[in-house]
């Protein structure tokens, strides 16, 4: 079965710094991923798909890359900012139906 | 504005009873998406539907149904409920292999 993993569960970087996440998938291989935030409390919100016919897609202060060969995708967020302290989750996708794998998330904090 | 609301915020229940979650958007999405979210496990995929009438099983189908009886309108059904279902609930929708739009969640708890 599909199995898909973020490179760890939180991650504390200072403000300014770019942070890097990771999402590692095998047993699959998804036509797209896509990237979404979550606030505690809150359901998820999309940020960005990338298909696999791309290498890289960007997004104001948000760049994801996808690497088919290594099946994984890197999400940056440059110049952060306290205000992106969140949980971002990746989901590869791309069956017929359209359903998609979650990861279990990186919790980010930004620290001013 | 889009959206995706759910009919509860928060619920309390007891064992045993049976438990109707609804999910109504507004986008004419083709899929909509029953999911629940628990420390340290993530989002898991409980039922999918791809059209009105139509279901998928997800990871965690046990325990759970479902009904889309209409295009905008998709509930979860705990048919007795039990204390290992306290969870978040949340629904999505999305067009056929598009980005899904979540609606707030329902927190449910079982005593």
């Amino acid at each position: 079965s599909q199995k898909i993993e973020q490179n760890s569960e939180a991650l504390n970087i200072q403000e300014g710094k770019t942070a890097t996440l990771t999402c590692n998938y095998t047993n699959y291989s998804p036509a797209y991923l896509q990237w979404y935030r979550q606030d505690p409390g809150r359901g998820p919100v999309f940020l960005l798909l990338i298909r696999e016919n791309e290498k890289e897609k960007r997004k104001e202060r948000l760049k994801v890359t996808f690497d088919t060969t290594l099946k994984q995708s890197l999400f940056h967020i440059t110049a952060s900012q306290p205000a992106d302290s969140a949980t971002y989750l990746c989901a590869p996708g791309g069956s017929t139906l359209g359903r998609l794998y979650f990861g279990r998330g990186t919790q980010l904090t930004v620290w001013p | 504005d889009v959206k995706v609301t759910q009919s509860s915020r928060y619920l309390v229940k007891r064992t045993g009873e049976k438990v109707f979650l609804e999910c109504v958007q507004d986008m004419d999405h083709e899929n909509m998406f029953w999911y629940r979210q628990d420390p340290g496990l993530g989002l898991r995929l409980i039922y999918f539907s791809y059209d009105v009438k139509m279901k998928e099983k997800g990871d965690i189908p046990e325990g759970y149904s479902v009904s889309r009886e209409k295009k905008e309108r998709f509930s979860l059904i705990l048919e007795s409920a039990s204390t290992n279902q306290t969870s978040m609930y949340l629904c999505a929708s999305s067009s056929v292999r598009d980005e899904q739009y979540f609606g707030p969640g329902t927190r449910l708890t079982v005593t």
